[in-house]
């Protein structure tokens, strides 16, 4: 069975503050992403990686940065966190191939104050 | 550019038959996903289409028609814990490796 775990259900920051959501796979996935998810504009892509330190830009990808050091690890960061980026915060990981679905995490709830 | 809608909300009966519809424009295409979302959770994968016509799955099936950008959900036989948010994606290449574009969702709300 694919496990995605990511590090907290939910997460409270104050405005500038420097915030790291981590991700864990545990299927040797080679696709990791990064998605928020506000109500009204589903969910979004902000950045992904197909490889150890390989990663692509999203669709929303400002403010944000990642680090991928090891194939089951995805970390997200926000360098200075804003009240704009409170949101869901969801990670998936996915083999390769276009007809693979996407395993999702169960979700960072930040909120940032 | 990239445009996936589908209805916003919908209501149906406990028993009854419910079509959630999706219709995309995107500059690729390599198959189309389906995925519940029960509030507060994960998306879980439904069913996925790359060629035209139907997929049955149990009660759920799915119907993709490419060169009119429509596919859609049909739950069968719905129960209550069926209230959930249905998500269309597409999958295209994007570059590096496949990428989904996600619908806004569909909340269903199944009554007694």
């Amino acid at each position: 069975d694919v496990k995605v775990t990511q590090s907290s259900r939910y997460l409270v920051k104050r405005t500038g503050e420097k915030v790291f959501l981590e991700c864990v796979q545990d299927m040797d996935h080679e696709n990791m992403f990064w998605y928020r998810q506000d109500p009204g504009l589903g969910l979004r892509l902000i950045y992904f990686s197909y490889d150890v330190k390989m990663k692509e830009k999203g669709d929303i990808p400002e403010g944000y940065s990642v680090s991928r050091e090891k194939k089951e690890r995805f970390s997200l960061i926000l360098e200075s966190a804003s009240t704009n980026q409170t949101s869901m915060y969801l990670c998936a990981s996915s083999s390769g191939g276009a007809s693979y679905e996407q395993y999702f995490g169960p979700g960072t709830r930040l909120t940032v104050t | 550019g990239q445009n996936i809608d589908q209805p916003t909300e919908m209501t149906a009966t406990e028993g009854a038959i419910v079509q959630i519809n999706c219709t995309y424009q995107t500059s690729g295409f390599n198959g189309l996903f389906w995925y519940q979302q029960h509030a507060g959770e994960a998306p879980t994968f439904l069913s996925y289409n790359v060629l035209d016509g139907l997929e049955e799955k149990g009660r759920f099936s799915s119907f993709l028609s490419r060169s009119k950008g429509y596919s859609y959900l049909l739950l069968k036989e719905l129960q209550m814990k069926d209230s959930a948010s249905y998500l269309c994606a597409v999958s295209f290449y994007g570059g590096a490796t496949n990428k989904l574009i996600f619908g806004t969702g569909t909340l269903l709300a199944v009554q007694p």
